[in-house]
C-alpha cells in the first residue's frame, strides 16, 4: 500500500505570495490532518478534514486554509506569506478520523516551505 | 500555552543501555497518548500508544509508562540501538475526534 504523499517536497516563495500544498492520503483513509513543524515548536495542528468537511481547527490565522476533495486528497493554502511561515508542513491520514488505538495517523514526508 | 511538554531537547545514550524519554502534560482531559519517531527528511512514524485506562504498554523494546496523577508519561527503549537515533515526539488527545497535541520533541542520539 502506498504511503502518504506530499507535493511539492520543497518550495521557496517570497513574502506576500501565496502557496498551495497537496497531500494524497493512504488509499481508504478518509481523514487528513495538517501540521506545521518549526524548530522549538514541535508539531502544531492546523486543521483536519474528514469526508470533505473541516472537522477540527487549530489556532492559526485565516491566511491558512484547506480543503478536501471527494477522493480524500487534500490541499492546504497559505495566502500573503510571511517570513514566519517558513516551516515543514506535514499531513497525516487516518481511516476514520477517530483518535484511538485502531486509528493511527500516518504522516507524509512533508513539504519544506521557505519564505524569503 | 504548551499543553504537552518535552523538557529535554536532546539526550545521548550508549548503545545497549536504556533510553528514557519523558513527557509532561497539563490538560487533564487528555486520555490517549502516543509516541512518534522522526528521522530527518521523513514524516513522523507511529511508535507506541497508551490509553489512560492503562499505566503501561509494551511493544518489543519499547515500553510506555503513564502516571496520570503526575500527568507524566515516559518512553523506555531497551536495549538502545544506533537505529533509534531520531527525534521523538509525544502526543496527546482528549479522545474521540479530538486533534493530537504534540510536544516539541527530544532528539535521541545513540552512541555506538
Amino acid at each position: 500500500k502506498a504511503g502518504v504523499t506530499q507535493t511539492p517536497r520543497y518550495l521557496i516563495k517570497t513574502r506576500g505570495q501565496q502557496v498551495t500544498l497537496s497531500c494524497s492520503p493512504i488509499s481508504g483513509h478518509r481523514s487528513v490532518s495538517w501540521y506545521q513543524q518549526t524548530p522549538g515548536q514541535g508539531l502544531q495542528f492546523l486543521f483536519e478534514y474528514f469526508s470533505e468537511t473541516q472537522r477540527n481547527k487549530g489556532n492559526f490565522p485565516g491566511r491558512f486554509s484547506g480543503r478536501q476533495f471527494s477522493n480524500s486528497r487534500s490541499e492546504m493554502n497559505v495566502s500573503t506569506l510571511e517570513l514566519g511561515d517558513s516551516a515543514l508542513y506535514l499531513c497525516a491520514s487516518s481511516l476514520g478520523g477517530t483518535v484511538s488505538f485502531t486509528d493511527t495517523q500516518y504522516f507524509g514526508p512533508g513539504t519544506r516551505l521557505t519564505v524569503l | 500555552d504548551q499543553q504537552v511538554k518535552q523538557n529535554s531537547p536532546s539526550l545521548s545514550v550508549q548503545e545497549g543501555r536504556i533510553s528514557i524519554l519523558n513527557c509532561d502534560y497539563t490538560n487533564s482531559m487528555f486520555d490517549y497518548f502516543l509516541w512518534y519517531k522522526k528521522y530527518p527528511a521523513e514524516g513522523p512514524t507511529f511508535l507506541i500508544s497508551i490509553s489512560s485506562i492503562k499505566d503501561k504498554n509494551e511493544d518489543g523494546r519499547f515500553t510506555v509508562f503513564l502516571n496520570k496523577s503526575a500527568k507524566h508519561l515516559s518512553l523506555h527503549i531497551v536495549p538502545s540501538q544506533p537505529g533509534d537515533s531520531a527525534v521523538y515526539f509525544c502526543a496527546a488527545s482528549a479522545g474521540g475526534n479530538e486533534k493530537l497535541t504534540f510536544g516539541t520533541g527530544t532528539r535521541l542520539t545513540i552512541i555506538p
